[in-house]
């Protein structure tokens, strides 16, 4: 079963707002890391956060991360319609480097 | 039973060794991905196909090729393997609107 839970699982937004999606996870980890799909194109790597960080920047978008609840947000401020696509969190439960992958949250941004 | 299978699971092999990693899925998915992962570290698209006969690079510039005879097999190949190439490597397939499928990946090691 997956390890991270998305939500929403669908999002739909005006161009200029922000987005803020959430994903839960189960099991202790040593890094939480967001992925954008465009559609149908591979997964991009947006940011990497570990477990002894509680909040990241990249350009518009800024993660945060609480271990306590086992949760992690991706806000995306001042929207672009390019930045539709899915929105996918993995969680690296060992140093094993494999990834777990939640179920995606869909991004919508109307122009 | 739909599933993602790749093979061999670890592989451990000598500098200069061709090498393929095998990829297959039962799920009828058209679109398939090789990514590249170090421990710890996030997921690098290195190869991508959208059906048969479909080939392309991913943002990881990578001296692997890859080959998409049949839409269940996308398999990867080095032709000279590299202590470089010590990495494990993941193939995922997607669907119409499903998320990336993982498969259990292939740890390899070249000595």
């Amino acid at each position: 079963s997956q390890q991270g839970e998305e939500d929403p699982q669908a999002l739909s937004i005006q161009e200029g707002e922000n987005a803020t999606m959430n994903c839960s996870y189960k099991t202790s980890i040593n890094n939480l890391q967001w992925y954008r799909q465009n559609s149908g194109r591979g997964l991009v790597h947006l940011i990497l956060i570990r477990s002894n960080e509680r909040e990241k920047h990249s350009g518009r978008l800024r993660v945060t991360l609480d271990t306590s609840k086992k949760s992690s947000s991706l806000l995306i401020t001042a929207s672009r319609a390019a930045d539709t696509a899915s929105y996918f969190c993995a969680t690296d439960a060992s140093n094993a480097g494999k990834s777990t992958f939640g179920d995606g949250t869909t991004l919508t941004v109307k122009p | 039973e739909a599933d993602i299978y790749q093979t061999p699971r670890y592989l451990v092999i000598g500098t200069g060794k061709k090498i393929t990693l095998e990829c297959s899925q039962t799920m009828g998915h058209d679109k398939m991905y090789w990514y590249q992962q170090d421990p710890g570290m996030e997921l690098h698209l290195i190869h991508y196909s959208y059906g048969v006969n479909s080939t392309e690079k991913g943002d990881l510039s990578s001296e692997s090729t890859v080959s998409r005879i049949r839409t269940e097999h996308f398999p990867l190949t080095l032709e000279s393997a590299r202590p470089s190439h010590t990495s494990q490597y993941l193939c995922a397939s997607t669907g119409l609107g499903t998320p990336p499928y993982f498969g259990p990946g292939t740890r390899l090691t070249v000595t």
